[in-house]
């Protein structure tokens, strides 16, 4: 059964950083990755898909890798700001076309 | 822009009533979801619908129904609403059964049962 693990669960950085969030999966027999943001009591934002046979996505200050051998993916933010903060999901396509969640990654950027 | 619209952002139903949420998405899409979300578990599928009249179970179906009797609404129905149904409920769509297809969200109902 397909595992989606996050970590870490909570982080705090200050404005300005770079910085990574992890995302690992159990089955790497997947179609592919999405990395969502979800503001406090609200829906879900699609950031950045990656196919199962690429490598990286890039959005504006959001990069995103995946090494589906290893079952790990990357969403690298750059140049962090306050208004980046919110939970970040990832979420992998199994092979039943289905989207198994991660725990998510609540991030607070202080000003 | 694709637009998945959830009925109630806020509901609060009595024990035993049947509820009804409603989500309609505007794009067309094929597939549609119903998730709960819950602190500590994440998001988890209740069930998901492939094509107009067709449903499957997700992980967690007990206590749940759903109908999709038209291509851009899909409904989720608690038949006799419980405490434990207490939960952040999100509807999703995506275009159809291919690997690059990317899944969106509504902006979620926040359900109460008491």
């Amino acid at each position: 059964k397909q595992e989606v693990t996050q970590i870490p669960a909570a982080l705090s950085v200050p404005e300005g950083e770079n910085l990574v969030l992890n995302c690992s999966f159990t089955d790497s027999a997947i179609y592919n990755l999405q990395w969502f943001r979800q503001d406090p009591g609200k829906g879900l934002t699609s950031l950045l898909l990656i196919q199962s046979s690429q490598r990286e996505q890039t959005s504006g200050r959001l990069n995103a890798s995946l090494d589906k051998s290893s079952g790990r993916s990357t969403l690298y933010i750059a140049a962090s700001q306050p208004g980046d903060s919110a939970t970040y999901l990832c979420a992998v396509m199994d092979s039943s076309y289905k989207l198994i969640f991660g725990s998510g990654t609540r991030l607070l950027v202080r000003p | 822009d694709v637009k998945v619209t959830q009925s109630s952002r806020y509901l609060v139903k009595r024990t035993g009533e049947k509820v009804f949420l409603e989500c309609v998405q505007d794009m067309d899409h094929e597939n549609m979801f119903w998730y709960r979300q819950d602190p500590g578990l994440g998001l988890r599928l209740i069930y998901f619908s492939y094509d107009v009249k067709m449903k499957e179970k997700g992980d967690i179906p007990e206590g749940y129904s759903v109908s999709r009797e038209k291509k851009e609404r899909f409904s989720l129905i608690l038949e006799s609403a419980s405490t434990n149904q207490t939960s952040m409920y999100l509807c999703a769509s995506s275009l159809e059964w291919l690997p690059n297809t990317e899944a969106f969200f509504g902006q979620g109902t926040r359900l109460t049962v008491v």
